[in-house]
């Protein structure tokens, strides 16, 4: 079976520092690995995904995630958080299956970034 | 380009009434999911079309839940009838194709309660 996991429910940062959200696949084959956001009260939003090539993926908003296979995991980055990047964030695997491939979340992370 | 829209935004019913939610895809996306987030967790996927033909709905309750998708545009999904532990936020996304890596656009999401 396929599955991610997000080892912390919650991450609190002062604004101006260094963030970083953890996420650890299991997955048999090449992982397909995508983060998005959620903000309250509306839908998930894509931010990045690693596909194959350069482990270090640079998505929207100055986030960015590094791919590594050895440990498996997959953490989001950002090196300057926002008070505007509180919110939920999911990381997930996209599982190819042969009826239907689909996204397979984690549990999501709340991220709280203080003034 | 419009987003994915859904309605209604909220709703609240007692337990053993029928419910249904609305979604409009993405012009031009061949592919609809459903998911299911119940709070403090990540999304799950009930039923994933690819145009009008249901492509997975292994994880979709099918003696309460159905949907449907005429036409390839729009669909419904319905609760007959509604538990308790329905209450949660469904979300449906859309996206180009199924077979490829493209992320998925998620809809505001319809908040339910059931009391």
């Amino acid at each position: 079976a396929q599955s991610v996991a997000q080892p912390e429910d919650q991450v609190n940062v002062a604004e101006g520092n260094p963030l970083t959200v953890k996420c650890t696949y299991s997955v048999s084959g090449n992982p397909y690995l995508f983060w998005y956001v959620q903000y309250p009260n509306r839908g998930l939003q894509f931010l990045l995904k690693y596909i194959t090539g350069d482990n270090l993926v640079k998505g929207s908003y100055g986030f960015e995630a590094e791919f590594n296979k050895s440990q498996t995991s997959f953490h989001l980055k950002k090196p300057s958080a926002l008070v505007s990047d509180s919110a939920l964030y999911f990381c997930a695997v996209f599982m190819i299956k042969a009826a239907g491939n689909k996204l397979t979340f984690g549990g999501g992370t709340r991220v709280l970034v203080k003034p | 380009e419009a987003g994915v829209a859904q309605s209604p935004r909220y709703k609240i019913i007692e337990k053993r009434q029928s419910v249904a939610f609305w979604c409009n895809p993405i012009s031009g996306h061949a592919t609809l999911y459903w998911y299911q987030q119940i709070l403090g967790q990540g999304p799950k996927l009930l039923i994933q079309f690819q145009n009008n033909g249901v492509v997975d709905d292994s994880q979709l309750p099918k003696d309460r839940f159905s949907a449907e998708r005429l036409k390839g545009v729009d669909s419904t999904l319905k609760i007959q009838p509604a538990k308790l532990e329905d209450s949660a936020v469904y979300l449906c996304a859309s996206s180009l194709f199924s077979g490829d890596y493209n992320e998925q656009f998620f809809g505001p999401g319809t908040r339910l309660t059931v009391l």
